[in-house]
């Protein structure tokens, strides 16, 4: 059974600093990766989704990394500001066309002014 | 703007009260999902549809069923609300090349 992993739970950092963000997951046999992000009492919003053969994918300050051998991925912010404080989930669509997504419990960022 | 609508963002309900979660989406989107989200569990899928009519049971369905008659609609459904039903709904939907699902802003349910 498919299961992701976030650590750290809670981050909280100045703003201006780089940061990473962890996700390690248990099966390899995945068909791609993805990164959301969640404000308080919303939905999730896609910020990035790498496919099983790409090994990152680059949108503005972020850039998710996937290393599918060693089951883990991570997303990179550059610069960080406080309107990246948010929780940051990540989820893994199984190989086999399966429609399910596996996510992961989050990591809640907090960026400090 | 193409976006996922879930029709009642607060809810409260009595115990044993039947309970209807809606869902719509603009977006001709052949998969829908709902998913339950609770502090510690993280996202637990309930049920999805891949066409209309066609569904298929998540991880946690017990307690639910779902009612798709229409491409664009996806309902959730709690024949008899309970207390541990208390939580927070999200839909999503998402077009059948596997791309990422797009979620709505959830429906926050309190049973009393």
């Amino acid at each position: 059974k498919q299961e992701v992993t976030q650590i750290p739970a809670a981050l909280s950092v100045p703003e201006g600093e780089n940061l990473v963000l962890n996700c390690s997951f248990t099966d390899s046999a995945i068909y791609n990766l993805q990164w959301f992000r969640q404000d308080p009492g919303k939905g999730l919003t896609s910020l990035l989704l790498i496919q099983s053969s790409q090994r990152e994918q680059t949108s503005g300050r972020l850039n998710a990394s996937l290393d599918k051998s060693s089951g883990r991925s991570t997303l990179y912010i550059a610069a960080s500001q406080p309107g990246d404080s948010a929780t940051y989930l990540c989820a893994v669509r199984r190989w086999g066309g399966s429609e399910k997504l596996v996510f992961g419990k989050g990591t809640k960022l907090t960026v400090n002014p | 703007d193409v976006k996922v609508t879930q029709s009642s963002r607060y809810l409260v309900k009595r115990t044993g009260e039947k309970v209807f979660l809606e869902c719509v989406q603009d977006m001709d989107h052949e998969n829908m999902f709902w998913y339950r989200q609770d502090p510690g569990l993280g996202l637990r899928l309930i049920y999805f549809s891949y066409d209309v009519k066609m569904k298929e049971k998540g991880d946690i369905p017990e307690g639910y069923s779902v009612s798709r008659e229409k491409k664009e609609r996806f309902s959730l459904i709690l024949e008899s609300a309970s207390t541990n039903q208390t939580s927070m709904y999200l839909c999503a939907s998402s077009p059948l090349a596997l791309g990422p699902p797009l979620f709505g802003e959830g429906s926050r349910l309190t049973v009393l």
